[in-house]
């Protein structure tokens, strides 16, 4: 059964710092894995979204990688903002599925 | 390119009531999800329909929930009698058949059993 991991489960940092958050799967039979950014009271967005085939991904300040031997993928957020506060939130679709198993979610707050 | 919509946005309810929640996705998704979220923890598939047919009922605790999806387009899904731990945000989401990579998720419904 594929369980998925975050850790931390929250994270506060002034802003500027880099940061990384981290992401872990007990079954690397994946179709792909996906990160997903949810405001307060909102859905879901997915930021970036990396192929079992991929090693990362980049969109503006952020950057995803995956290891899926060793069942790992990192979000690198690079510079960050105030508005970058929210709760990020890995899936992965583990292969013959379409379906999304989730972690549990970093909760991030960045101060001014 | 409007979103995925969800009513209402919340509702609260005593246990033993019932509860509907309407999906309205994307314009030519084929592909529909409802995912329960319960405070704390990531989203968990209840549902996938493709068209209006059911692809994956397995987490859905068919002793009180339901769902439908008429005509492969709106989706309703209903809570009866409805449980504490029902509490939880429902969110429906939508991709296309030949795009599964990319899923749009709707804001939600969220419900408050006491």
């Amino acid at each position: 059964k594929q369980e998925v991991t975050q850790i931390p489960a929250a994270l506060s940092v002034p802003e500027g710092e880099n940061l990384v958050l981290n992401c872990s799967f007990t079954d690397s039979a994946i179709y792909n894995l996906q990160w997903f950014r949810q405001d307060p009271g909102k859905g879901l967005t997915s930021l970036l979204l990396i192929q079992s085939s991929q090693r990362e991904q980049t969109s503006g300040r952020l950057n995803a990688s995956l290891d899926k031997s060793s069942g790992r993928s990192t979000l690198y957020i690079a510079a960050s903002q105030p508005g970058d506060s929210a709760t990020y939130l890995c899936a992965v679709r583990p292969l013959g599925t379409d379906k999304l198993i989730f972690g549990t979610g970093t909760r991030l707050q960045v101060f001014p | 390119e409007a979103g995925v919509a969800q009513s209402p946005r919340y509702k609260i309810i005593e246990k033993r009531q019932s509860v509907a929640f309407w999906c309205n996705p994307i314009s030519g998704h084929a592909t529909l999800y409802w995912y329960q979220q319960i405070l704390g923890q990531g989203p968990k598939l209840l549902i996938q329909f493709q068209n209006n047919g059911v692809v994956d009922d397995s987490q859905l605790p068919k002793d009180r929930f339901s769902a439908e999806r008429l005509k492969g387009v709106d989706s309703t899904l209903k809570i009866q009698p409805a449980k504490l731990e029902d509490s939880a945000v429902y969110l429906c989401a939508s991709s296309l058949d030949l795009d599964r990579n990319t899923i749009y998720f709707g804001e939600g419904s969220w419900l408050t059993v006491v």
